[in-house]
């Protein structure tokens, strides 16, 4: 019952690194997705996927990348990390069908990596 | 366009007491509506979700919520406060027109006095 597993759970960086935060499934959920939160925030989402070889930018996308060659994993890449990136980040995984359109689209979220950039 | 607004940033209750957290949307679509609960470094559970089938909804934990679309609210409630439902609660608005994606609110911190 693995479910969304994140790693790392925690992680400083410099300005200017660049690091690769991990994220997989193993429901077999088509939907994936990339949110951070802010303190005293609701998430916002900064990319998502609706199956592998397919990302799409969402609300934040400035700063990150992502890439999605399986359907398990989603991993999001921080190429040249700036202060105003710290946050904590949440990846969350979906099963979405076309044409069952009710019952659908509930999102499963890992525990979340914790990032300060310094 | 779709938004969520949660009324209250922080609610303060006394354990055995009810709960009443308020929330309203705005949507061009149909909405799909969740309730989110985020315990202290956690992440987010699923309390109950409305997607049309019936107003009143019944989640995890003794929490229901019921839509009201001439109010454009969807207030989640528990008759009697536990201790451990103190936690980060989350109102989300979703429509598979936009491809499902959530909108959340700004979050409402729960807190349960003994």
């Amino acid at each position: 019952n693995a479910g969304v597993t994140q790693t790392p759970k925690f992680r400083i960086l410099k300005i200017g690194q660049s690091m690769t935060l991990q994220c997989t499934q193993d429901m077999n959920h088509n939907y994936m997705y990339w949110y951070r939160q802010d303190p005293g925030m609701g998430l916002k989402l900064i990319y998502y996927s609706v199956g592998a070889g397919i990302t799409d930018k969402g609300e934040v996308p400035n700063g990150y990348n992502v890439s999605r060659s399986t359907t398990e994993d989603f991993p999001l890449r921080l190429e040249l990390a700036a202060p105003s990136q710290t946050s904590v980040y949440f990846c969350a995984s979906s099963y979405s069908n076309p044409v069952t359109v009710f019952d659908e689209n509930i999102q499963y979220f890992g525990a979340g990596t914790r990032l300060s950039v310094l | 366009a779709q938004s969520v607004t949660q009324l209250d940033s922080h609610v303060s209750v006394s354990e055995g007491t009810p709960v009443l957290l308020r929330c309203n949307y705005s949507s061009s679509y149909s909405p799909s509506l969740f309730w989110y609960v985020q315990h202290p470094n956690k992440g987010l559970q699923l309390l109950l979700k409305y997607t049309s089938a019936a107003t009143l909804v019944k989640g995890i934990n003794g929490f229901e919520a019921e839509f009201k679309k001439s109010e454009t609210s969807f207030h989640l409630t528990k008759p009697s406060a536990h201790m451990s439902d103190a936690a980060e609660y989350f109102c989300v608005v979703s429509s598979f027109n936009q491809g499902g994606k959530l909108i959340f609110g700004q979050g409402t911190e729960l807190s349960v006095k003994p």
